[in-house]
């Protein structure tokens, strides 16, 4: 079964509209967290790391007032595309791992994200 | 910096037949390498997992191989099936703590029956 949960799957909003993702993992406590974009077509791309009780840490060219991080929790991090627009509109997916770097990432299965 | 590249970028063969996915990476400091697969509109699936030590991974007509040093892993295919049609992945995670993985742009494989 799924070990990290991503919600909602799916969102079609306004221009203007503040959406929030949330990541959750299952099964195990995710201290950090990974947040990646990923364009039609293209590959994922890393847009920050999501640091349980601290602050994000963003990738070079990511607005972090744009792309609220939260993680409050070592089971949830929250993502929240502030204003959204049109350009906006990609496929947003998280990852969770543990600090030994030789076990395997776990993915939620992604949010797209249409901005109309 | 970490870079992954995936070659061909795209390949459409006949129901059957088998196939090599290609993938290089720039840096050896790696803790493992995987390979994902990912139907459109869809998130990752994890197909294989290799870790820095190991040469390759198994699992039903899918064999990953491993050559660190060259900075080199392939993905084989066998008997290729229309449902294998999909975009393969390849991640490597480099080595210094909990790292995220860097993702090459991928191989979209069409299988025709």
């Amino acid at each position: 079964g799924a070990v990290v949960s991503q919600h909602p799957s799916w969102v079609i909003c306004k221009s203007g509209t503040s959406v929030k993702i949330e990541c959750r993992s299952l099964d195990f406590q995710a201290t950090t967290m990974f947040w990646y974009r990923q364009f039609p077509k293209q590959s994922l791309m890393l847009m920050a790391t999501s640091n349980e009780g601290s602050k994000a840490t963003y990738e070079q060219g990511v607005e972090k007032d744009k792309f609220l991080i939260n993680h409050a929790s070592l089971t949830l991090s929250t993502l929240t595309v502030t204003s959204a627009h049109p350009e906006d509109s990609s496929f947003y997916i998280c990852s969770a791992g543990t600090r030994q770097g030789g076990q395997p990432q776990h993915f939620g299965d992604g949010t797209r994200l249409s901005i109309l | 910096k970490q870079e992954v590249t995936q070659i061909p970028a795209a390949l459409s063969v006949p129901e059957g037949e088998n196939l090599v996915l290609n993938c290089s990476f720039t840096d050896s400091a790696i803790y493992n390498l995987q390979w994902f697969r990912q139907d459109p509109g869809k998130g990752l699936t994890s197909l294989l997992l290799i870790q820095s030590s190991q040469r390759e991974q198994t699992s039903g007509r899918l064999n990953a191989s491993l050559d660190k040093s060259s900075g080199r892993s392939t993905l084989y295919i066998a008997a290729s099936q229309p449902g294998d049609s999909a975009t393969y992945l390849c991640a490597v995670r480099p080595i210094g703590g909990n790292t995220p993985l860097v993702f090459g742009k991928g191989t979209r494989l069409s299988v025709i029956a």
